[in-house]
């Protein structure tokens, strides 16, 4: 099965901090996102890319950046954190063929902003 | 609105019995996954499908993108099976969209 790792698994920052949040997929996948999942909300789109170098906004991007810097590596950085993006975060990955589309999650990074 | 709605929100199941969960969708979705979010929060790809039904064990699936639906059957429910279950559609191919799940607790 595909492998998608995620680092921290528990982080705990204050108002103001600065947060970087890892993720690595050794599965030759193009597609990486990340997503925050919130009671009531579901899994919330926040930043996603297809390649090293690309970045693609999703539907809740605001205080947060994004870089993928390899194909492997995705990267959620939030520079002034709030409150409100005390969350569970997840990492996912895909290809792009029939054969590798299927989605793959990491075991998320529960976040606390304090 | 909500693109893509899953019924119901909530299910209770004994051991052993049968159920079926349901995903509607307003967008064009050309294919679907299914996913089970477990009690320990680990998010588990169940079912990738384009058009037609898979079956798992004792799950089957099954995706009409004419009458924009899917649904997902559990038989003999066990007690593994509880969690919180998500469907999930990519409207122009690229970031899926998820429905706010269904949780589903089974009981002995």
């Amino acid at each position: 099965e595909a492998a998608v790792t995620q680092s921290p698994r528990n982080k705990v920052t204050v108002t103001g901090g600065n947060v970087t949040l890892s993720c690595r997929q050794t599965n030759s996948h193009n597609y990486m996102y990340w997503y925050r999942q919130d009671t009531g909300h579901g899994l919330r789109l926040i930043h996603y890319s297809y390649g090293a170098g690309n970045l693609q906004i999703g539907d809740v991007p605001d205080g947060y950046k994004a870089t993928r810097t390899t194909q492997e590596d995705f990267f959620l950085l939030l520079e002034l954190a709030s409150p409100s993006q005390t969350s569970l975060y997840f990492c996912a990955s895909r290809g792009t063929n029939l054969s590798n589309e299927r989605l793959f999650f990491g075991h998320g990074t529960k976040l606390s902003v304090l | 609105g909500d693109k893509v709605k899953q019924s119901p929100s909530a299910l209770s199941l004994q051991e052993g019995t049968n159920s079926a969960l349901r995903c509607n969708f307003s967008i064009a979705a050309t294919t679907v996954q299914w996913f089970l979010q477990n009690p320990r929060g680990s998010l588990i790809n169940l079912f990738y499908l384009v058009p037609g039904t898979k079956e798992n064990g004792r799950l089957k699936s099954a995706f009409d993108s004419k009458e924009s639906y899917s649904t997902l059957h559990i038989r003999d429910a066990q007690l593994e099976d509880s969690g919180t279950y998500f469907c999930a559609a990519p409207p122009g191919g690229r970031a899926l969209i998820f429905g706010t799940g269904t949780t589903v607790s089974v009981s002995p």
